[in-house]
């Protein structure tokens, strides 16, 4: 059973900071997942990873396959990126393993 | 940018009453899956659904659960006889053969049960 834990849970943070969520895993994947959820539920995926880095406008995602770590870094934030951001990770097609999300507030 | 579409996006029901969730997933999709989130808590996996028949299942989804592709491009997960603890989000999800762009997540049902 493959254990994900996201740090922080909660992170504040003053517009235009550089800011860091970390996520691990205990077990091997074969893909990571980056989420979004909104306040109203949704869920909207920013990022699938199975290794090395990606970026998105103001968005990157790395993973270490090596050490089961990953982290998404969020240059120059803005109050519209507050949500919580969600860990998964999976198999190839298989059922996703969540963490617990970490709830961002970006203040103006 | 093609969606996952759910029906309906809130439900009360009658502890002990059916419901069925509805979910259109992206037409070129091929594997499908139902989440759910209890509020406050980790997203948890129900099951998966791929080529008509369930692929894997959870614990959580034991025989008051059940899952449909009735006409090729609804997928429903029906809850027979509903607890208080059954309420939550219902997320329902799919993903392309070849992976790219990962998951697509529809936007939820809210399931209360009273």
């Amino acid at each position: 059973k493959n254990e994900v834990e996201q740090s922080p849970q909660n992170l504040t943070a003053q517009e235009g900071e550089f800011i860091t969520i970390n996520c691990s895993y205990s077990v091997g994947i074969s893909a990571l997942h980056w989420l979004q959820q909104h306040p109203g539920g949704g869920i909207v995926s920013l990022f699938m990873l199975s290794s090395g880095k990606k970026k998105h406008g103001r968005l990157i995602a790395t993973i270490n396959i090596q050490e089961k770590h990953s982290s998404l870094h969020i240059t120059a934030s803005h109050p519209r990126d507050s949500a919580v951001y969600i860990c998964a990770v999976g198999t190839s097609y298989g059922k996703l393993t969540f963490g617990q999300g970490t709830i961002l507030t970006v203040h103006p | 940018e093609p969606e996952v579409t759910q029906t309906p996006s809130h439900q009360v029901t009658q502890m002990g009453q059916e419901v069925i969730l509805r979910c259109v997933p992206i037409s070129n999709h091929l594997y499908f899956y139902w989440y759910r989130q209890i509020l406050g808590q980790k997203v948890e996996f129900l099951v998966s659904f791929y080529n008509n028949e369930i692929s894997e299942k959870s614990e959580i989804f034991d025989d008051q659960f059940s899952v449909e592709r009735p006409d090729g491009s609804n997928f429903t997960l029906k809850i027979r006889s509903t607890k208080l603890e059954d309420s939550a989000m219902y997320f329902c999800a799919s993903i392309a053969r070849g992976r790219e762009n990962g998951y697509t997540f529809g936007s939820g049902t809210r399931l209360t049960v009273v």
